[in-house]
């Protein structure tokens, strides 16, 4: 059973850069993936962060971009923000129909 | 401005059954492919089903498959999942969430929740 995997947490300081990662415990993460990631505070519906590996979605500030890291899909946060502090999933698309969320990764801005 | 409200969730005792609806406005609802996205409290993000926007093609997690369907209403613009065959392992809040077009979620709604409990 395939599984996507995720940090389970993470920190940052203020204004730094962090890079969440999206990987498969079995195989290669590839655009053919289509990843996608997803930002969620407490008590809040998921918000769309990043499609199609790179794509921000509409709103989304430019301080987040997405992309492939080796074997991994990656979320970057360049000068993080104190409300950046959130859980961050990735979603891949497995094909037949199929989708995944990673575990999510808990980040905390210090 | 898209707008998704689910309702229909509650407390059902294992074995039971609940049927969730998804009001959709603000978008061409027709046109749209829709999931079904659940989380269980305290837990991560867990995809569930997806239905195309013309009902000829819909798919389930292995976690649901063969006691969860999904359906649509386009004339009402409504998002249905009938739940059977409910286990405890079910209790989660559901989202509905529009498909994007790039095997993505781009709009989710604020969620219902679901309590299988004896």
């Amino acid at each position: 059973q395939t599984v996507v995997t995720q940090e389970p947490s993470f920190s940052v300081s203020p204004g730094g850069t962090v890079t969440l990662t999206c990987g498969l415990s079995s195989g290669s993460v590839s655009t053919n993936n289509y990843p996608s990631w997803y930002q969620q505070t407490p008590g809040q519906a998921p918000r769309t962060l990043i499609h199609s590996t790179n794509t921000p979605s509409s709103g989304v500030p430019d301080r987040f971009s997405g992309s492939i890291l080796g074997s991994k899909a990656a979320l970057t946060i360049t000068g993080a923000q104190a409300d950046d502090e959130s859980d961050y999933y990735c979603v891949l698309s497995m094909g037949g129909g199929i989708w995944l969320f990673g575990g999510g990764t808990k980040l905390t801005v210090l | 401005q898209v707008q998704l409200v689910e309702s229909g969730g509650g407390v059902v005792q294992p074995g039971g059954s609940l049927r969730l609806s998804c009001a959709a406005s603000g978008f061409s609802f027709s046109s749209s492919g829709m999931h079904w996205v659940r989380q269980a409290p305290g837990k991560g993000l867990e995809w569930v089903t997806f239905i195309r926007h013309d009902e000829s093609y819909k798919s389930y997690a292995d976690s649901v498959k063969g006691r969860f369907t999904i359906s649509r209403d386009n004339s009402k613009n409504s998002l249905y999942l009938q739940m059977n065959s409910l286990r405890p392992e079910d209790t989660a809040l559901y989202y509905c969430a529009k498909d994007g077009g790039y095997w993505e979620f781009d709009s989710w709604g604020q969620g219902t929740l679901v309590t299988v409990s004896p």
